[in-house]
């Protein structure tokens, strides 16, 4: 198994400008997941899925837009580039098919993605 | 809202010394602390806690939940250049599947 995977690795945006974050995980996790990382911070929620179809906000949504079209994907869509979204972005995946896999089942992360807007 | 707030932010050892790591939470409806390793790129998962006192272990590491104080600790003793990481420690809710995490301790182990 791959587990998360994520591209690309780095990424330079202009300011306005789009992109999209890919995540694909091929372990059959249901739940998958798009984190924020800033300098020196903790890991803040941005958007995360329970299942195919079914996509909901987390803490910091704003300037954000995800789809949830099949169970390996995940995609994170930049539409306006900011520079107050310099960061790095992990994607992470968790299988629950009941109530105590989902109270037991710790995230598998991907390795990042390091965007910088200027 | 939900908030988990580490202590120290982080802390420079020398090699041997044992550390501990602490992780205070409030959440509305508590379902599991974990505490996570990031090294240069992705957190690695270190520990799943959910019920106090019982504490879980692996090699130089160990962790304890308090939930009536709400707060956590990781352990690290005897250590090395090797643990040289930032420490996440996160929280979730019975309420839904998502995790809050600290800002992290950043732990630096010199030789």
């Amino acid at each position: 198994n791959a587990g998360v995977t994520q591209t690309p690795k780095f990424r330079i945006l202009k300011i306005g400008q789009s992109m999209t974050l890919q995540c694909a995980q091929d372990m059959n996790h249901n739940y998958m997941y798009w984190y924020r990382q800033d300098p020196g911070m903790g890991l803040k929620l941005i958007y995360y899925s329970v299942g195919a179809g079914i996509t909901d906000k987390g803490e910091v949504p704003n300037g954000y837009n995800v789809s949830r079209s099949t169970t390996e994907d995940f995609p994170l869509r930049l539409e306006l580039a900011a520079p107050s979204q310099t960061s790095v972005y992990f994607c992470a995946s968790s299988y629950a098919g009941t109530a105590a896999e989902k109270d037991n089942s710790p995230l598998h992360f991907g390795n990042g993605t390091r965007l910088t807007v200027t | 809202e939900d908030k988990v707030v580490q202590s120290p932010l982080s802390l420079v050892v020398h090699e041997g010394d044992t550390v501990t790591l602490n992780c205070s939470y409030e959440v509305t409806n508590f379902r599991s602390l974990l505490w996570y390793k990031q090294e240069k790129k992705a957190p690695t998962f270190l520990f799943m806690l959910t019920s106090s006192g019982i504490e879980k272990k692996s090699g130089r590491l160990s962790s304890i939940l308090d939930k009536k104080e709400l707060f956590s600790i990781l352990n690290i003793t005897a250590t090395q250049t090797g643990d040289s990481a930032i420490y996440l420690c996160a929280v979730g809710e019975t309420s839904g599947s998502r995790l809050t995490f600290g800002e992290g301790t950043q732990l630096t182990v010199n030789p």
